[in-house]
């Protein structure tokens, strides 16, 4: 049972526009930063997404991060079958002192 | 550019000690202004990610405390490599284990420490516990 909720897979049509939803509570994604990883199979997660909403150099303006409250939202707009693959949300959990994730999302492009 | 790279065997024996170490290069653990601490991330097969700990150039660690009781994170930064030692293994430890940067999202006047995103990670490597 991950302390941030995610749904277990997503998908879309190509060119089309998916959104990953990832939920906490006030003492993780309410008062700190959210960041996103995508895992393709077979290999380490890749940094997407930092400080909420911010794109680590190298990232397409496709993948865009928000934060409201204490849920955090991943958006892929234009969509390619290159980015099937799961991704993972991510923040520290000042009551526990602890990095937390979420429990993934495969994203399926149809 | 930062690389980490995940060394150690790759089968254990159930309750014996897991010992991992992550060698990074393109960069010191041990600057003094750093804003980093180094983790360790496991994956079993077909889950989710799991953070283990993470430690900083000083020492001072952090660990996850389903894991606390069985984890030491220990730092050399004389040959700039951190390890990761869990004792006790079963075949619930049996994982993709990542070694990471993370950054030292702020630091308060009391000293509390809140870290951040994992920018660069090993290549990962699979331990497997079993007889």
């Amino acid at each position: 049972q991950s302390v941030l909720t995610q749904p277990p897979s997503v998908s879309a049509a190509p060119g089309q526009r998916v959104t990953i939803s990832c939920s906490g509570s006030s003492s993780n994604i309410g008062n700190n930063y959210v960041s996103w990883y995508q895992q393709f199979p077979g290999t380490a997660p890749k940094h997407l997404i930092y400080n909420n909403n911010k794109r680590p150099s190298g990232i397409p303006d496709r993948f865009s991060g928000s934060k409201s409250g204490t849920s955090a939202t991943l958006d892929i707009t234009g969509l390619q079958t290159g980015d099937e693959a799961d991704y993972y949300c991510g923040t520290w959990d000042t009551s526990l002192n602890t990095e937390v994730f979420g429990g993934g999302t495969k994203l399926t492009v149809l | 550019q930062v690389q980490l790279q995940e060394s150690g065997p790759g089968l254990v024996k159930p309750s014996e000690t897991l010992s991992l170490t992550c060698t990074v290069s393109g960069g010191s653990i041990s600057s003094i202004s750093s804003s980093y601490y180094w983790g360790w991330i496991r994956q079993p097969p077909g889950k989710g990610l799991e953070w283990i700990g993470s430690i900083y150039y000083n020492g001072n660690t952090f660990y996850n405390p389903s894991v606390k009781s069985r984890v030491t994170i220990s730092v050399d930064t004389s040959k700039n490599h951190f390890s990761l030692a869990l004792n006790t293994v079963t075949a619930a430890d049996t994982a993709v284990y990542y070694c990471a940067r993370q950054y030292v999202e702020r630091v308060t006047i009391f000293g509390v420490v809140t870290l951040g995103y994992f920018d660069y990670w090993g290549l990962g490597t699979l331990v497997t516990v079993s007889s």
